[in-house]
This record gives structure tokens, sequence and C-alpha cells, in this order.
């Protein structure tokens, strides 16, 4: 079993809808990533928590300890937004630091 | 300046060559990262440099060799490459040391990724 499962690994949206993608993970953690990486490669954080929410634009992310859950959604999808989403953890046990464990990634397609 | 610039955005190279990627971040931040990503899957953490010392090598093979000459640069020198070492090679930089280290970490310190080097060995 990975240690980071994101749902779902493909997701087609139409303009304008909400998104919702999904992380659990098994491990304690000390903070849990988001990352975007388009087509050709570069990764940009999104947000990086460790409880409760954040907001930046139409791009939310919560984060639930105790059931080892987070989520990120997207406001009014664009095209633009079509990306992989990649949810991220660094674990708290020692000799973790900077280590980060990776989830496979969800695919986003949004469609005009 | 908030960027960190990979150098060559892609490079072909034979089995017996020996080329060089080049991460470059003037932003101050103490901590430089090498990734492998290969197609469709998350990157793979290789090394980690924090304040100029090597702090984490995952058990890279000896034909990858990182130097961090300075804090501002890091190098992966490639020697020997076998076709399937072919991936996207990220770099990426945090501003105060490992993730996770030290009392002065916050939750709001993220990791800088550079665009990448698509790598190609033939």
């Amino acid at each position: 079993k990975n240690e980071v499962e994101q749902s779902p690994q493909n997701l087609t949206a139409q303009e304008g809808e909400f998104i919702t993608i999904n992380c659990s993970y098994s491990v304690g953690i000390s903070a849990l990533h988001w990352l975007q990486q388009h087509p050709g490669g570069g990764i940009v954080s999104l947000f990086m928590l460790s409880s409760g929410k954040k907001k930046h634009g139409r791009l939310i992310a919560t984060i639930n300890i105790q059931e080892k859950h987070s989520s990120l959604h997207i406001t009014a999808s664009h095209p633009r937004d079509s990306a992989v989403y990649i949810c991220a953890v660094l674990p708290n046990y020692g000799g973790s630091q900077g280590n980060l464990i990776f989830g496979k990634g969800t695919k986003l397609s949004v469609k005009p | 300046d908030t960027e960190v610039t990979q150098t060559p955005k892609h490079l072909v190279m034979g089995m017996t060559n020996k080329k060089s990627l080049k991460c470059e971040q003037h932003m101050g931040h103490r901590a430089m990262y090498w990734y492998k990503q290969k197609a469709k899957k998350p990157p793979e953490l290789m090394f980690v440099y924090s304040y100029e010392k090597l702090s984490i090598n995952e058990s890279v093979p000896s034909r990858f060799s990182p130097e961090c000459p300075n804090s501002s640069l890091l190098n992966l020198h490639l020697h020997a490459l076998q076709p399937e070492d072919s991936a996207l090679y990220l770099c990426a930089s945090s501003p105060r040391g490992l993730l996770g280290q030290g009392r002065d970490w916050t939750t709001n310190e993220k990791l800088f990724f550079g665009s990448g080097t698509q790598l190609s060995v033939l």
C-alpha cells in the first residue's frame, strides 16, 4: 500500500465546474504539499499546510490531521488549470527532514 | 529573483559521454535538491545539499555525482549513463535548510522548483 494515495487518478471537467482532488496518507506528518505540474515539466508549489485551510485565488486546500486526509478544490475551473496535481507529505519521524513522500498525481483536463 | 534556473533544458548524450546539469537560485535558499522523474511517475529524490553540505544521498549510482560549489549553485555531473537514466531531472530549493529541520522551520516554507532538464541517453 502506498503511503500517499490520491484520487481520482484522472479527471475531466467542463470549464466552470467545481473540482475536488483528494489525498490520503498513512504516516504521521509535519506538513502536506500540493504541487502543480504542467506538461513540459516545471512544478509549482501551490500550498504547504499542516492544519485547517488555505486559499489562494480559485484554489482552496484543506487538511484533516486526525483523518489523515487533504483535499484540493478548484472553483470556476478553466482550461489553463489543466495539469497534474501532486500531493506530497513531509513525515514527522526522525531522519525524514527534506524527504517528501509523493502521491502518484491526478491528471486534470478542463475542456472549454 | 524568485526563480530556480536549470540548464540545459534538453540534453541528449551517449553512454560514454560526460555532461553536467546546472541549477542556480539567487533567493538565498540554503537547501538544494535533485529529483529524477520518469514519465507519468512522481519525482524521486536523489540528493539534497543543506548549507552546502551533502545531507541526503538516496543510494544513487555513482555515475551521478552532485556538486555544490556555493550556496547558489548546484551541479549534477553525469558519466557513463544508461538508457534507463533517461528522465526529467528537476532541481528545487528551500529557504532555511531541509524542510522540517531546525527550530525555525515553519509550514510556510515551500519547495521552489526549476523547470527541469529533459535528459535522453542513447
